[in-house]
């Protein structure tokens, strides 16, 4: 079984922390991605990497940074965190283009 | 119109019952389809992917329909953990990694 493991289920921190979300694989995937989850808007894309090094921005990628220096690590960075940042955040990882993408249990982020 | 559409119900159906969804999606190029279970407060979890001849893994059966542009998911039987909120997920194109979300369909199963 595929197994994404990110480093924390809740997480509260304050506005203007530097805050890091971490996220690791164990299937040796090639692409990984960074999802939020808010109500009634669904799962929107943050940032993906198809390999080490590389990413490519989503959908959303304004106040975030990624970090790939591993193939089984994937860390989201909020470099100044805001109250708009609060979500519920979901890292995946997949084999390879129109396969099926395997999810993390999510972190609940909450900035105050 | 939304990429992908998905009525957001609720669904409130008794167990036993059977029960079907549809999703909508606007790019005919689309690819690859996928139906994900969400409990509440947890991650997506992979259900089924959607064959283009369809496919069924026990009391699920996934469709697609290309010429109308949807895809279904139909339950059997159901039982009372089958409620979940599932969310259709489209591949907009071979070789891309844009997958689009619906918003999800909830179910609840009722005794």
């Amino acid at each position: 079984d595929v197994k994404v493991t990110q480093s924390s289920r809740y997480l509260v921190k304050r506005t203007g922390e530097k805050v890091f979300l971490e996220c690791v694989q164990d299937m040796d995937h090639e692409n990984m991605f960074w999802y939020r989850q808010d109500p009634g808007l669904g799962l929107r894309l943050i940032y993906f990497s198809y390999d080490v090094k590389m990413k490519e921005k989503g959908d959303i990628p304004e106040g975030y940074s990624v970090s790939r220096e591993k193939k089984e690590r994937f860390s989201l960075i909020l470099e100044s965190a805001s109250t708009n940042q609060t979500s519920m955040y979901l890292c995946a990882s997949n084999k390879g283009p129109a396969r099926p993408q395997h999810f993390g249990d999510g972190t609940r982020l909450s900035i105050l | 119109r939304k990429e992908v559409e998905q009525d957001p119900g609720p669904f409130n159906v008794p167990e036993g019952a059977t029960v079907a969804f549809n999703c909508t999606y606007s790019n005919s190029a689309s690819q690859s389809f996928f139906w994900y279970r969400q409990d509440c407060r947890k991650e997506p979890k992979l259900l089924m992917s959607v064959y283009s001849s369809g496919n069924e893994d026990g009391r699920f059966t996934a469709q697609l329909n290309r010429a109308s542009q949807y895809i279904s998911l139909l339950i059997r039987d159901s039982k009372l953990s089958d409620s979940a909120t599932y969310l259709c997920v489209v591949n907009e194109m071979s070789g891309t990694y844009k997958y689009i979300f619906g918003t999800g369909t909830r179910l609840k199963v009722l005794a």
